[in-house]
């Protein structure tokens, strides 16, 4: 069966430091990846999405980036964090078509 | 592009009460429709969701959701909730041959005892 990682579970980081956030998937291959973001009582943005390696689409200009290195890795970063950049990532991955978005347990960011 | 509205963010009612969260949708062409819950510092857990045919469609947890073409809509219900139902619930939607998923502001079900 499939299953999704993602760490780490909370994270604490001045301002200006940068991130790097980790998410992979076992047990499917060439699965869609994405990065969502969800501030505190509001519902989830769509950050970043990947079809493939290497292949990143971005939806919000913002002070984050992503790659995917690998098939099964999908990797959030920023050179320097901001307070703004506080929340609840999440991470998902899905199959092509209808199917519907398999989720991480999320990373809460706490920018101080 | 789709974009999803649920109409309720906040929505309290009694144990073994019915509920409905609702859901309407915006897009110019065919959707998949979903709905998930989120507990507390979770990731979101698929409830059920709808690709085609009957537009019935039942989910865990004893919750189901009706597809209304004409009135762009995805309501979820439940004809008895318990305590344990108390969470966010978030409607999304994807078109057809578009890879990203877009999500609702969410509703916050609050099951009393």
């Amino acid at each position: 069966s499939q299953t999704i990682h993602q760490w780490p579970a909370t994270l604490v980081q001045p301002v200006g430091s940068p991130l790097s956030l980790e998410c992979t998937v076992e047990g499917t291959s060439n699965p869609n990846l994405y990065w969502y973001r969800q501030a505190a009582g509001r519902g989830l943005q769509l950050l970043f999405y990947s079809v493939g390696i290497g292949q990143i689409s971005s939806e919000v200009p913002q002070n984050l980036s992503a790659s995917r290195p690998q098939d099964r890795q999908f990797i959030l970063s920023s050179k320097k964090l901001l307070l703004s950049d506080s929340g609840f990532y999440l991470c998902a991955w899905s199959d092509r078509g209808g199917s519907p978005l398999h989720f991480g347990n999320g990373t809460r960011l706490t920018v101080t | 592009a789709q974009s999803v509205t649920q109409l309720d963010s906040q929505v309290p009612v009694f144990e073994e009460a019915p509920v409905e969260l609702r859901c309407n949708y915006s897009s110019s062409v065919s959707v998949y429709l979903f709905w998930y819950v989120q507990y507390p510092n979770q990731g979101l857990q698929l409830l059920l969701k709808y690709l085609s045919g009957s537009t019935l469609v039942k989910g865990i947890n004893g919750f189901e959701a009706e597809f209304n073409k004409s009135q762009t809509s995805f309501h979820l219900r439940k004809p008895s909730v318990h305590i344990s139902d108390t969470a966010e619930y978030f409607c999304a939607v994807r078109e057809y041959n578009n890879n990203d998923m877009r999500f609702g502001a969410g509703t916050r079900l609050t099951v009393k005892p």
